[in-house]
């Protein structure tokens, strides 16, 4: 199964500045097809981006997506104190899916 | 509003059996297919079990293949999750999600639940 390995594992930025967090599969991801969600605490997570760089819906533009093959890239510009999550990347391109172990955005 | 709530979650003894439960409103149950992710406490997010919106294909992570079964009611638009054998490893949070698509590969989870607890435990 393909090992998904985010980095770094914690992040922390003030408001305003740009988060950029990456995930780095042990294989090539079929398709490129990775997606992030975003957790926040106590809450169910939330899909971000899906196909590498596609944003679902209602998703800010400040969320983008990049990447391809082993090496993807989760981009949020412009931090809000409302951004403060766990951050997790999926690949679904390779049976099993499988997750990143996460990286936990800290807002200061 | 699309919406995903699951049930049946308990605290029950290694060995034992539990079934969960998730109703599904807000979206056309019988076009997408569905699966079960499970967070450890403190842990990340780890597949379960998926199912095509037929019924036809099911999948499941290695750790549950033998002792888990994911079914659908499309006509109930409810998924389940039979769980048989329990182990202390099982111990988690399991969420219900809706697929991208018809089929369970392939494709992102775009709707989540707020998730069911499991314990194992003696």
């Amino acid at each position: 199964e393909i090992v998904l390995t985010q980095s770094p594992g914690t992040l922390s930025l003030s408001p305003g500045e740009r988060a950029t967090l990456s995930c780095r599969a042990s294989q090539s991801v079929a398709s490129d097809y990775l997606a992030w969600y975003q957790q926040k605490p106590g809450q169910a997570p939330r899909l971000l981006i899906y196909n590498a760089s596609g944003r679902a819906t209602g998703i800010p533009d400040r969320f983008s997506g990049s990447g391809s093959g082993t090496d993807f890239t989760l981009t949020i510009s412009r931090l809000e104190p409302e951004d403060l999550a766990v951050y997790f990347c999926h690949q679904y391109g390779n049976s099993p899916d499988t997750f990143g172990q996460g990286t936990k955005l800290d807002i200061k | 509003e699309v919406q995903l709530v699951e049930s049946g979650g308990d605290l029950v003894q290694p060995g034992r059996s539990l079934r969960l439960s998730c109703a599904a409103s807000g979206f056309t149950f019988d076009d997408y297919a569905m699966h079960w992710v499970r967070q450890a406490p403190g842990k990340g997010l780890e597949w379960v079990s998926g199912i095509s919106w037929n019924s036809g294909h099911t999948g499941y992570a290695d750790s549950v293949k033998g002792r888990f079964t994911i079914s659908r009611d499309n006509a109930k638009s409810s998924l389940f999750l039979q769980m048989n054998s329990l182990r202390t490893d099982d111990t988690a949070l399991y969420y219900c999600t809706k697929g991208g698509g018809s089929v369970f590969y392939y494709y992102y989870m775009d709707v989540w639940g707020k998730g069911t607890t499991v314990t194992v435990s003696s």
